[in-house]
C-alpha cells in the first residue's frame, strides 16, 4: 500500500504571499498524482493531475510539480478565494488514496 | 455544461435502508465512470467504489465491499449508492464524481454532496 502524507497540516499566510504545499508518497508513483481544493461545505475541485497538468479553469497562479515520491503545489500569490483545504491523491493503485490535507488559512 | 446533481439530505435510524442518487447531464453518461467518495464530519476523503455505466463494471474499495451497493441506470443517466442496514458510523457526506477518461480514480466533476445523518 502506498501512503501519501502532506505537510504542513496548516499553513498560515497573508493574501499576496506565496504558498508551498508538500505531498509525499511512501513509494514512487511516477507522475500519477492529483491535487484538489476544497472550501467548507463544497465538493472538492480538481486542480492538477499528472502532477503538473492543470485542470480546466485553474488559474495560472497555481502550479504543480514533482515526480516519484515528492510533489509540490505552489500558489504564487494568495487570493482570498484560495484559503481552503488542499488534498493530494496518488492514483497508481486502487483505491487511489487521498492525503490528509493541508489547510491554508488567513494569518 | 457537465453537471452531477445528487439527491437531498437524509435522516435515518440505525438499521434502516437507504438509496441515494446522482444524475449526470451535459455529457454522454455511458462513456465516463462515476465514483462515490465519503467524507466523514471534519475528515478527509475516502473512495468507496466506481461504476462504468457503459458496461456496468463495478470496482469497490476493499473497505466498502459488502457494506454498500453501487449501481447505475444509464437510461436515465443516474448512478446510485445503497445501504441495506445503516450504522451510526455511516453518517457522512457522500459525493458522486465523474472521472477523467482513462484515469480511473481522478474526478474532474463532482456532485454537490448528500448529507446522511444516522441517529436513533
Amino acid at each position: 500500500e502506498i501512503v501519501v502524507t502532506q505537510s504542513p497540516a496548516t499553513l498560515s499566510l497573508s493574501p499576496g504571499e506565496r504558498a508551498t504545499l508538500s505531498c509525499r508518497a511512501s513509494r514512487s508513483v511516477g507522475r500519477n498524482l492529483a491535487w484538489y481544493q476544497q472550501h467548507p461545505g463544497q465538493p472538492p475541485y480538481l486542480l492538477f493531475y499528472g502532477a503538473s497538468t492543470r485542470a480546466t479553469g485553474v488559474p495560472v497562479r497555481f502550479s504543480g510539480s514533482g515526480s516519484g515520491t515528492e510533489f509540490t503545489l505552489t500558489i504564487s500569490s494568495l487570493q482570498s478565494e484560495d484559503f481552503a483545504v488542499y488534498y493530494c491523491q496518488h492514483y497508481n493503485t486502487w483505491p487511489p488514496p487521498f492525503g490528509p490535507g493541508t489547510k491554508v488559512e488567513i494569518k | 455544461e457537465v453537471q452531477l446533481v445528487q439527491s437531498g439530505a437524509e435522516v435515518k435510524k440505525p438499521g434502516e435502508s437507504l438509496k441515494i442518487s446522482c444524475k449526470g447531464s451535459g455529457y454522454i453518461f455511458d462513456n465516463f465512470w462515476i465514483g462515490w467518495v465519503r467524507q466523514m464530519p471534519g475528515k478527509g476523503l475516502d473512495w468507496m467504489g466506481i461504476i462504468y455505466p457503459g458496461d456496468s463494471e463495478i470496482t469497490y474499495s476493499p473497505s466498502f465491499e459488502g457494506q454498500v451497493t453501487i449501481s447505475a441506470d444509464k437510461s436515465i443517466s443516474t448512478a446510485y449508492l445503497q445501504w441495506t442496514s445503516l450504522k451510526a458510523s455511516d453518517a457522512a457526506i457522500y459525493y458522486c464524481a465523474r472521472g477523467i477518461k482513462a484515469i480511473r480514480g481522478v474526478p474532474d466533476y463532482w456532485g454537490q454532496g448528500t448529507l446522511v445523518t444516522v441517529s436513533s
